[in-house]
């Protein structure tokens, strides 16, 4: 069963408009979550982490949020850019095996 | 510094061979991982490392075997592959462990795409 569902493969977003990625989860011991960005050929990449302790963190056009309650997360980019193109793919640290993975959401940037 | 390499980055085996993949950190960082990347299934743990000398299953260990002999080093070992292990394969290495109430992030390699005929 997936603990961490990222419903949506792909979104397509016009440049310089909000994207928004959306992830949910469904174990309530997870405590610690992250964004990671992967590029074509390459391996995933750190992009954001929020806190289970917090609601919102915010790092330059990237901002994660966290609705504990409904066990809920999401990571708005604004402005998008050319550049943010990639598979984004949720993360959350408390489970067994300890970073239980999303299965990815590819985005794509419209110019 | 080169962080996390993966060799080899792309590799075509017949069914019932064997191979190696090889990871390398020069980050002194204790905990290794491997996942591996398929369509629409995101990125699974198959094994993990919390140290030298040190291995564990993850999610999706069946067919694969690991060793730690060196602390910079994990492998991943595929003893008669199949066509089920056609996958990307990516090694990760963190200081600490993604343990609950903190998390140190992974860094990864670039990927090791495996195609088994």
């Amino acid at each position: 069963d997936q603990q961490v569902k990222q419903n949506s493969p792909s979104l397509s977003v016009q440049e310089g408009r909000i994207s928004i990625l959306n992830c949910d989860y469904t174990n309530s011991m997870f405590d610690y979550f992250l964004w990671y960005k992967k590029y074509p050929a390459e391996g995933p990449t750190f992009l954001i982490s929020i806190s289970s302790i917090k609601d919102k963190n915010e790092d330059g056009r990237f901002t994660v949020f966290l609705n504990k309650s409904a066990k809920h997360l999401s990571l708005h980019i604004v402005p998008s850019q050319p550049g943010d193109s990639a598979v984004y793919f949720c993360a959350a640290v408390g489970g067994a095996d300890g970073l239980t993975f999303g299965k990815g959401t590819h985005l794509i940037i419209q110019p | 510094n080169a962080g996390v390499t993966q060799t080899p980055k792309f590799r075509v085996l017949k069914t019932g061979q064997s191979m190696t993949l090889l990871c390398a950190q020069d980050m002194n960082h204790e905990y290794m991982y491997w996942y591996r990347q398929d369509p629409g299934m995101g990125l699974r743990l198959i094994h993990y490392s919390v140290g030298e000398g040190t291995t564990a299953k993850g999610e999706v260990p069946d067919g694969y075997n690991v060793s730690r002999l060196k602390k910079q080093n994990f492998l991943l070992g595929l003893e008669s592959a199949a066509p089920s292990q056609t996958s990307v394969y990516f090694c990760a290495s963190s200081y600490d462990r993604q343990a609950p109430g903190g998390a140190n992030v992974l860094t990864f390699g670039a990927g090791s795409r495996l195609t088994v005929l």
